[in-house]
């Protein structure tokens, strides 16, 4: 099973891409790397879910190298509204075993 | 599309009294839904996942007879906290998952339900 590894905390300052990496260094084969965002007292919500290389959507890129042992989420142009806990998620595709991270704090300021 | 709700959003109740909290999935069918609980500040920690017509499985640690789960249909889990004492507060969060292509095929989170046992 993938443990996570994630940075505690971040800060950044508005209009700036953060990258916010996790390691997964027991990630198996079968296992996909998904990224949630979650505000106080609400559920997680999803951003982005990829397998390898890069995936990008409207709101961020994934970048994952070819070892699969980590992988990056990249926010570009943050706002204040982007502070959050950013959670990675390692399992496989259908959440059998998954690994939910200890979440990164982003704090974004003016 | 891939909206999970959860009723109530927060609930308030005697220590010893039973809660009861809806997770749906809205457009989509959801073989699969997970139980969270999450403290302050902390990640979320599973509970139990709990598949469509078929018992839920629970994480180590976590009492069935306590946290009674139910997934009866593809569209409704229920959590139902029985005989609830001040330590069982905290947020509880639902997610969703479909299985297959298209919408669902990630989990998709509810809202959450805030409950305060007195």
């Amino acid at each position: 099973l993938a443990k996570t590894t994630q940075p505690i905390s971040m800060d950044s300052y508005e209009g700036q891409e953060v990258n916010i990496t996790c390691s997964h260094n027991n990630i198996a084969t079968n296992d996909y790397i998904t990224w949630y965002q979650q505000f106080p007292s609400q559920g997680p919500r999803f951003i982005i879910q990829g397998y390898k290389t890069k995936v990008t959507n409207e709101v961020a890129s994934l970048f994952i190298p070819a070892d699969r042992k980590s992988s990056t989420l990249s926010l570009p142009r943050v706002s204040l509204s982007d502070t959050a806990v950013y959670y990675c998620l390692v399992g496989d595709y259908n959440f059998n075993k998954f690994y939910f991270g200890s979440g990164t704090k982003l704090n974004v300021k003016p | 599309g891939a909206v999970v709700s959860q009723h109530p959003s927060w609930v308030i109740c005697k220590s010893g009294t039973s809660v009861k909290i809806e997770c749906r999935s809205l457009d989509f069918q959801a073989t699969t839904m997970f139980w969270y609980r999450q403290f302050p500040k902390q990640s979320l920690m599973l509970m139990a996942t709990s598949n469509e017509g078929s018992k839920a499985t629970y994480e180590q640690g976590v009492e069935k007879d306590k946290f009674l789960i139910n997934h009866a249909s593809l569209t409704l889990s229920t959590l139902t906290v029985t005989s609830a004492h001040p330590e069982d507060s905290s947020f509880y969060i639902c997610s969703a998952h479909g299985g297959g292509g298209g919408a669902g095929e990630t989990q998709y989170f509810g809202p959450g339900t805030r409950l305060l046992v007195l």
